[in-house]
């Protein structure tokens, strides 16, 4: 069984830039959660979505972000324009019911905006 | 405000010893208790969780954990470490909204 995929895993780019992340969730699971992590520091989460619903978007930070997961398969986050605070590793992670469940989560991107 | 303390940033042990990893939480009510880890280059992976019943949980690769209540806490133990176990070790409360609460994480080092 194919786990939670993550592109890219690495990406340099300069304030001002778009970035599109993308992950694809492991097959048949509804809810796909975006969480951050800044070096250090703990991991904060972003959005939660049951197949193509945005269940919770709290964690968000700015209208900066966008993030979609159309016809409830994979989803991107955008980031546009990207400010120098928004580098650090991206994970996805994705379960069959909520999160109080298990997590299965992708290796992450790992975002530099110089 | 919902709140997990992981105090200690890094901590060596050498291979064999037993290992003991301190997470502290801040929650009203029962909370829900993880441990994940990451190892370099992988994702985050499940060690174990908590619901409620029997304060000492196993987990997977010979951890457990025991939830204290009057000490707010959850510690990862494992009795004697393997260099493989070098990693990033996470601890986690879910909150009444049913998302995770997550600590700043412990990198374990180990000495050969």
């Amino acid at each position: 069984e194919a786990g939670v995929t993550q592109f890219p895993s690495h990406s340099v780019i300069e304030k001002g830039q778009t970035v599109t992340l993308r992950c694809d969730p492991i097959s048949g699971h509804d809810n796909l959660y975006w969480y951050r992590r800044v070096m250090g520091k703990e991991i904060k989460f972003l959005l939660h979505f049951v197949k193509e619903s945005k269940q919770d978007e709290s964690g968000m930070p700015n209208n900066r972000f966008l993030a979609e997961r159309t016809g409830g398969t994979y989803s991107t986050l955008k980031v546009q324009p990207a400010e120098l605070e928004d580098s650090g590793v991206y994970f996805c992670a994705s379960s069959l019911r909520w999160a109080n469940e298990k997590l299965f989560f992708g290796s992450g991107t790992q975002l530099s905006v110089l | 405000a919902q709140s997990v303390t992981q105090p200690d940033i890094h901590i060596t042990v050498s291979e064999g010893a037993s290992l003991e990893l301190r997470c502290n939480y801040s929650y009203g009510a029962t909370p829900y208790l993880f441990w994940y880890v990451q190892s370099p280059g992988q994702g985050l992976q499940l060690l174990l969780k908590y619901f409620s019943g029997d304060t000492l949980v196993q987990g997977i690769k010979g951890f457990e954990a025991e939830f204290k209540r009057s000490q707010s806490s959850f510690n990862l133990r494992k009795p004697s470490v393997h260099w493989s176990d070098a990693a990033e070790y996470f601890c986690a409360v879910g909150d009444s909204n049913y998302q995770l609460i997550w600590g700043a994480g412990t990198k374990l080092i180990i000495k050969p």
